[in-house]
């Protein structure tokens, strides 16, 4: 069983749709939580991250993270073509730990107009 | 202020060869990792640099790899010699202590 699993799609969803993008992961220790974005041909960006369990909110994109179940989730309202891009999913262990981050494979989302 | 780069952007070199990547972090950025990223795989750890040494280096596959950071600046990976199944993006990242780590554009290695 890998550490994170993440479906790569791709994901093909109407302008102006809510996009929801998961990831679970098998090992509790885990305590940083983040999502990065990737253009193509470009490296990854970390768009957000939260410690532990609960929300987070960005303007349009909003975090979960439920612990109990090993799943996290990233919300993105009000879709742009500008979206599309692949969002990778990345966790690490945090304070008394690494904090390098094991990644998922990434989802391929699409945005059309 | 100039992000991370990376050269070259792609590089296709034949089995048997050496291949070397250059990175050069964001200044003032101690931490410097190296990742790879199969087709079709995630995006695996290398290695970690904090400044001129040797973090971590657990996710290095084999010998065949070596990883410099000279003077704390740049970084080099090498790759000798190169076998198929070292075709990938290969990433180069830099942070300041356990904050956001900002990535290269990656380079692209295939190796015929």
């Amino acid at each position: 069983q890998k550490e994170v699993e993440q479906d790569p799609g791709p994901l093909s969803v109407p302008e102006g749709a809510i996009v929801s993008l998961n990831c679970t992961y098998s090992n509790s220790a885990f305590q940083y939580f983040m999502w990065y974005r990737q253009y193509s041909r470009k490296g990854p960006e970390l768009l957000m991250y939260t410690y532990s369990s609960g929300n987070k909110e960005d303007g349009r994109f909003t975090a979960q993270v439920d612990k109990s179940s090993k799943y996290i989730s990233l919300f993105i309202r009000d879709s742009q073509p500008s979206d599309s891009a692949t969002y990778l999913c990345a966790m690490s262990y945090g304070p008394g730990g690494s904090y390098i981050p094991t990644f998922g494979r990434g989802t391929s989302l699409i945005v059309h107009p | 202020e100039a992000g991370v780069t990376q050269f070259p952007s792609h590089s296709v070199i034949e089995k048997g060869q050496t291949v070397t990547l250059r990175c050069d972090p964001i200044s003032g950025h101690d931490n410097l990792y190296w990742y790879r990223r199969v087709m079709g795989k995630e995006i695996k750890f290398l290695l970690h640099f904090v400044k001129e040494s040797k973090q971590d280096e657990s996710g290095m596959p084999n010998n065949r790899f070596l990883a410099e950071r000279t003077g704390g600046t740049y970084s080099t990976l090498k790759v000798q010699p190169a076998e198929l199944e070292d075709s990938g993006v290969y990433f180069c990242a830099s942070s300041q202590e356990h904050t956001e780590a900002f990535f290269g554009q990656g380079t692209r290695l295939t190796v015929v």
